[in-house]
C-alpha cells in the first residue's frame, strides 16, 4: 500500500525557516517523482515544486512564487522527501502536502499525481 | 504560464443527478489535464489523468473528455459522498497549474 506521511510542520516567524519531510512506503521510491503542493486557508491548490526520479537524475522544477528560497531533496537511504523553507513570508502560509507521480501510461510523455499525503500546515506569523 | 479557468465556480446538485465541469487552458495542452477531487479537511484524491482516463480504483461514474484547450469531468448519478470541490490540472509544461476549483454542494 501506498503511504505518504508529512511532518515537520508548524508556526514560524517571517524570515525564519522550516524543513518539511514526507516519509515514502509501499512502492519503489527512486522510480516516481515527486511533487510539493500547498493550499492557503479557504485557497485553491498551488504546485510548489517536483523533483525527478533516479532515471531523469533527480533533477527539480519550482513555481515562480518560491523559486530561490525553498528546496526539494529526497533521500533514497530513507525513502523520504524533504521541502526547506527559508526566507519565509506570511503568504507562504498554507497546509503543503507531498504528492507521488507516475509516468502517463497513455502518452508516455507526462507525469501525473496519483497518491497524496495528508498535508501538514505551515503558519508563517509574528 | 497557462491559466486553468473553470467554471461554473459552484454548483448546485441533488442526488442521483449528473453534472458537468468545464475546465479551459489558455494554450493547447494536448490531453494533458487531470482532475482531482477534495472534500474539506482532506487531501486531494487524483480522480483522472490525460483527460479521460480514470486513476486506479475511480469509479466509472467520473468520466472526463475534451482536447487542446476545452475540457470537461462529468459525473453521474451523485451520491452523497460525490459532493466536494473538483480541480482540474494541466501537466504539459511547467509551472504546473490548477484551477480555480468548483465547489458542488447538495440542493
Amino acid at each position: 500500500e501506498v503511504q505518504l506521511v508529512e511532518s515537520g510542520g508548524g508556526l514560524v516567524q517571517p524570515g525564519g525557516s522550516l524543513r518539511l519531510s514526507c516519509a515514502a512506503s509501499g512502492f519503489t521510491f527512486s522510480d516516481h517523482y515527486m511533487d510539493w503542493v500547498r493550499q492557503a486557508p479557504g485557497k485553491g491548490l498551488e504546485w510548489v515544486g517536483r523533483t525527478r526520479n533516479k532515471a531523469n537524475s533527480y533533477t527539480t522544477e519550482y513555481a515562480a512564487s518560491v523559486k530561490g528560497r525553498f528546496t526539494i531533496s529526497r533521500d533514497e537511504s530513507e525513502n523520504s522527501l524533504y521541502l526547506q523553507m527559508n526566507s519565509l513570508k506570511t503568504e507562504d502560509t498554507a497546509v503543503y502536502y507531498c504528492a507521488r507521480s507516475k509516468k502517463d501510461s497513455s502518452s508516455g510523455y507526462g507525469w501525473v499525481f496519483d497518491y497524496w499525503g495528508q498535508g501538514n500546515l505551515v503558519t508563517v506569523s509574528s | 504560464d497557462i491559466q486553468m479557468t473553470q467554471s461554473p465556480s459552484s454548483l448546485s446538485a441533488s442526488v442521483g443527478d449528473r453534472v458537468t465541469i468545464t475546465c479551459r487552458a489558455s494554450q493547447g495542452i494536448s490531453n494533458y489535464l487531470a482532475w482531482f477531487q477534495q472534500k474539506p479537511g482532506k487531501a486531494p484524491e487524483s480522480l483522472i489523468y490525460a483527460a479521460s482516463t480514470l486513476q486506479n480504483g475511480v469509479p466509472s461514474k467520473f468520466s472526463g473528455s475534451g482536447s487542446g484547450t476545452d475540457f470537461t469531468l462529468t459525473i453521474s448519478s451523485l451520491q452523497p459522498e460525490d459532493f466536494a470541490t473538483y480541480y482540474c490540472q494541466q501537466y504539459h509544461s511547467y509551472p504546473i497549474t490548477f484551477g480555480q476549483g468548483t465547489r458542488l454542494e447538495i440542493k
